[in-house]
C-alpha cells in the first residue's frame, strides 16, 4: 500500500518568510509525527499528533513553528519568519496506534533551504 | 535524553554477517527496543523491534540480553546496500524517538 509521503520535497525560501510542509499518512493510521534533522545529525522530535490533537509539542524549538492536523489524517507544520537556522530535512512518521510496541512509518522528507 | 548509546561507526566485510550493539541500560520493562537504518538523504526504514524476546524477520535479528540492558542488531549476509546509518532507539515519552547519531555501517567489497 502507499507509504508516508510529504510534498513539496524540496522548499527553498527566504529568511523572514512563511513556509507550509504538508504530510500524509498511512491510511488509518491515528498517530502522526514530525521529525527535523540537521545535517550530519539524527532525527529530532517535534511534536506528536493523536487523531487531531498534539498528545506532545515539546519538540517545537519556538513559537514560529506550529503543526495542524485538523480532520486527523493530513498534517502541515507551518513556520512563520523563516531564519536561516531553519534549514533541515523535516521529516514526517504515522503509525497505527501510537502507544508502546508501535511502528513509526517515515516519508521521505522535506528538504528546506532557508536563503 | 538518549536512552541509547551506540558505536559511531562500524565497518563490515560484504557477504559477512554485521552485528551492530546497542547499550540501553536504563530501558524499563515495558519499553520496546527499535532498530532504524536511514541510507543517505533517505527517510528513517524500520528494520525490526522486541521486548523481551529475541525477533527475525526478512532483514535482520534483533538478539536482546535477558537483563535487557543491551541488544545486537544482525545483520546476516551484509550486502553494498546495506550501507547505511543504524539507529537504536528506546522511546520515551508516548511513543517518542530519540535518534541520537547512530552507527553508520560501511560494507566493504
Amino acid at each position: 500500500g502507499a507509504g508516508v509521503s510529504q510534498t513539496p520535497s524540496n522548499k527553498v525560501t527566504e529568511k523572514g518568510k512563511y513556509v507550509e510542509l504538508r504530510c500524509d499518512p498511512i491510511s488509518g493510521h491515528t498517530a502522526l509525527y514530525w521529525y527535523r534533522q540537521s545535517l550530519g545529525q539524527g532525527p529530532e522530535f517535534l511534536i506528536y499528533f493523536q487523531g487531531t490533537g498534539a498528545a506532545d509539542d515539546s519538540g517545537l524549538p519556538n513559537d514560529r513553528f506550529f503543526a495542524v492536523r485538523p480532520e486527523g489524517s493530513v498534517s502541515t507544520l507551518k513556520i512563520q519568519r523563516t531564519e536561516r537556522g531553519d534549514s533541515a530535512v523535516y521529516l514526517c512518521a504515522s503509525s497505527p496506534y501510537g502507544g508502546g510496541g508501535d511502528t513509526q512509518y517515515f516519508g521521505p522528507g522535506t528538504r528546506l533551504t532557508v536563503l | 535524553d538518549a536512552k541509547t548509546t551506540q558505536p559511531t561507526s562500524m565497518d563490515c566485510a560484504e557477504g559477512r554477517a554485521a552485528n551492530l550493539p546497542c547499550n540501553h541500560s536504563t530501558i524499563s520493562g515495558n519499553e520496546y527496543v527499535y532498530w532504524y537504518r536511514q541510507i543517505h538523504s533517505q527517510g528513517p526504514q524500520y528494520i525490526i523491534h522486541g521486548l523481551k524476546n529475541n525477533e527475525t524477520n526478512e532483514m535482520a535479528s534483533l538478539i536482546i540480553t535477558e537483563d535487557r540492558k543491551s541488544s545486537t542488531l544482525i545483520l546476516p549476509h551484509a550486502t553494498l546496500r546495506d550501507t547505511a546509518v543504524y539507529y537504536c532507539i528506546v522511546p520515551w515519552g508516548g511513543n517518542q524517538f530519540y535518534f541520537g547519531t547512530g552507527t553508520s555501517l560501511t560494507v566493504i567489497p
